[in-house]
């Protein structure tokens, strides 16, 4: 009953390494989003998409790139990891952005740690 | 197991208790707020919504009560349970051009039997 995938759970990477965390979700939601989680701070928005081919920054958006060629996948990209953004990061998505309710449905997240 | 808790507030109860989990939310006109669950190793699951023009909802064994006053958000568990234990996210949703949710940092419930 897994609704919305990230493929990786656990990844190392070394201080410059491009990085990709993929996600896909089999709900035929419109709204797909990235969040970092760190303890302390919450989850933060990295960024969002509310379309196929179209990204929106959220709160954090330093580092990062996304990619969303299908509906159903949402791509987070770190051009050059860096140890601060060793993190654990959670993919969402939600039906619509007319739908007004706004409840997110997550991965289990895939958790990065930069050496 | 996950970092995410090595911060957080936490709230201790024997099983059977009723527990109480409470927010603060930052934006006076956030106009929808939800709570979610984390256990440990997953991302978080909705529980319970709510709505700016209610102050209370209920759901099974949980109730969220919201009190736009003070804009504080609460969450009661009844008969709170081992399987309860989690880290607990109040959102709430801020109307400033696309919707987006807005998480506190959370509160970790541990439940003994």
């Amino acid at each position: 009953d897994v609704k919305v995938t990230q493929s990786s759970r656990y990844l190392v990477k070394r201080t410059g390494e491009k990085v990709f965390l993929e996600c896909v979700q089999d709900m035929d939601h419109e709204n797909m989003f990235w969040y970092r989680q760190d303890p302390g701070l919450g989850l933060r928005l990295i960024y969002f998409s509310y379309d196929v081919k179209m990204k929106e920054k959220g709160d954090i958006p330093e580092g990062y790139s996304v990619s969303r060629e299908k509906k159903e996948r949402f791509s987070l990209i770190l051009e050059s990891a860096s140890t601060n953004q060793t993190s654990m990061y959670l993919c969402a998505s939600s039906p619509s952005r007319r739908s007004g309710a706004n409840v997110l449905t997550f991965g289990a997240g895939s958790r990065l740690t930069v050496l | 197991g996950e970092s995410v808790g090595l911060h957080l507030p936490t709230l201790s109860v024997q099983e059977g208790d009723n527990s109480i989990i409470n927010c603060a939310y930052s934006n006076s006109a956030s106009d929808y707020f939800i709570w979610y669950k984390q256990e440990s190793g997953k991302g978080p699951q909705f529980i319970i919504d709510i709505r700016s023009n209610m102050d209370k909802r209920q759901g099974q064994r949980v109730t969220v009560l919201l009190n736009k006053t003070v804009k504080h958000l609460s969450l009661q568990i009844a008969a709170t349970q081992p399987g309860d234990s989690a880290v607990y996210f109040c959102a709430e949703n801020m109307r400033t051009g696309f919707q987006k949710l807005v998480f506190g940092t959370g509160t970790r419930l541990l439940v003994s039997p």
